[in-house]
């Protein structure tokens, strides 16, 4: 079974700096990935996913993420953090034999600082 | 479009009620996933459709939780009777069908924050 390790609990960052979020997962074979935020009092937003392809993707809200296959890792950056992306972020794998179960990492709290 | 629609946002309720949370997927969506939230076990799976057939309820808790799809338009996750240990906040998301072959991602509704006393 996949799983997903975000080891970072909680980060501070100031705003205007850049954030990198990192996510390691664990699976036999190509996943798909996800990354989601979610704001206080709301649901999981999808900021980007990986799928197959170009192993950088592009997402909304000036995210980016990077799979790295020899690393199982798909680290999510955005070079300059607004005080909106305060929120928590996690990331997801799913398996390609079993595509609708998705396994979320704990999560990662940002808080940005004026 | 609207969006997975939830009711109610907020329920509080005593030890040994009934609790009834409901889910309207987006239209066209034909997978709906209930997930339960603790700060404890994070974000769990407890129930998945597809096609208004429940495929894995594998992580459904106890006897005390079932849900039901009777259409493609609408889910309810009931529990009966409410435990304080089932305070939780309790989301709901739909995906629509594969394209190109590929799964898609879920669409989270914002979720029902459940207490109960």
């Amino acid at each position: 079974a996949q799983s997903v390790t975000q080891p970072d609990i909680h980060i501070t960052v100031s705003e205007g700096a850049s954030l990198e979020l990192r996510c390691n997962y664990s699976y036999g074979a190509t996943p798909y990935l996800f990354w989601y935020v979610q704001s206080p009092g709301q649901g999981l937003q999808l900021l980007l996913k990986y799928f197959s392809g170009d192993t950088l993707v592009q997402g909304i809200k000036g995210f980016e993420a990077e799979f790295k296959r020899s690393q199982s890792s798909f680290n999510l950056r955005k070079p300059s953090v607004h005080w909106s992306d305060a929120a928590e972020y996690f990331c997801a794998v799913g398996a390609r034999s079993n595509d609708y179960k998705l396994s979320f990492g704990a999560g990662t709290t940002v808080t940005v600082r004026a | 479009d609207a969006g997975v629609i939830q009711s109610p946002r907020h329920e509080v309720t005593e030890m040994g009620q009934e609790v009834t949370l409901r889910c309207k997927p987006i239209s066209g969506h034909n997978s709906l996933f209930w997930y339960r939230q603790t700060m404890m076990r994070g974000l769990e799976l407890l129930i998945y459709f597809n096609n208004n057939v429940p495929i894995d309820d594998s992580g459904m808790p106890e006897d005390r939780f079932s849900a039901k799809m009777p259409n493609a338009s609408f889910s309810t996750l009931k529990i009966q009777p409410s435990e304080p240990r089932d305070s939780a906040v309790y989301f709901c998301a739909s995906s629509p069908p594969p394209s190109g072959g590929l799964s898609n991602e879920q669409f989270f509704g914002p979720g029902t924050r459940l207490t109960v006393l």
